[in-house]
């Protein structure tokens, strides 16, 4: 069956360092892979896609590569800052428009 | 970015009562919305997927006529939790695509919370 995995343990990190959010895939061929951020109580917000041609994506201190050898989308936050504590989770589609999400990672950033 | 607007965001109501959940897409046209429900630190489980104008397509194990859905509009779904039970309680979340926008970005609401007393 299909699986999405990202990890449930939180993740810790000191504010400037830089947090790294996995998520692995199986027995899916995704034609892109979204990361969304979650407030306690809010809506998901779309941060960043990326399509099954390409390898990395960046924007501003956010970054996302795809690897679909390994079946796996590493998500980075470069200098990480208290602000950006959420749960960030990773969404994949075949190209259906229908995203199916996992079940995502904390962030906590200590300042 | 797109707005997508939810309410109520929160609704306490008593067994057996029905709730009804909107969804507005405030300054795009939305052909598709989509209905989530996530119970706590659970992924997001699609309920529904409304296309307006015609009936909604529900996912496997979700009652359709427990919850009912229109798209009434191309800014406008609506959920409706028919004679809700305590089960039912959780946060319910839609979302929706824009006509002609970028492939694949979902615009969230900002979700309701259902409390079944």
């Amino acid at each position: 069956s299909q699986k999405i995995e990202q990890n449930s343990e939180a993740l810790n990190i000191q504010e400037g360092k830089t947090a790294t959010l996995t998520c692995n895939y199986t027995n899916y061929s995704p034609a892109y892979l979204q990361w969304y951020r979650q407030d306690p109580g809010r809506g998901p917000v779309f941060l960043l896609l990326i399509r099954e041609n390409e390898k990395e994506k960046r924007k501003e201190r956010l970054k996302v590569t795809f690897d679909t050898t390994l079946k796996q989308s590493l998500f980075h936050i470069t200098a990480s800052q208290p602000a950006d504590s959420a749960t960030y989770l990773c969404a994949l589609d075949r190209g259906s428009y229908i995203p199916t999400f996992g079940r995502g990672t904390s962030l906590i950033v200590h300042p | 970015g797109a707005v997508v607007s939810q309410h109520p965001s929160r609704v306490i109501c008593k067994s057996g009562t029905s709730v009804k959940i909107e969804c507005r897409s405030l300054d795009f046209q939305a052909t598709t919305m989509f209905w989530y429900r996530q119970f706590p630190k659970q992924s997001l489980m699609l309920m529904a997927t409304s296309n307006e104008g015609s009936k909604a397509t529900y996912e496997q194990g979700v009652e359709k006529d427990k919850f009912l859905i229109n798209h009434a509009s191309l800014t406008l779904s609506t959920l409706t939790v028919t004679s809700a039970h305590p089960e039912d309680s959780s946060f319910y979340i839609c979302s929706a695509s824009a006509a002609g926008g970028p492939s694949g970005e979902l615009f969230f609401g900002e979700g309701s919370r259902l409390t079944v007393l």
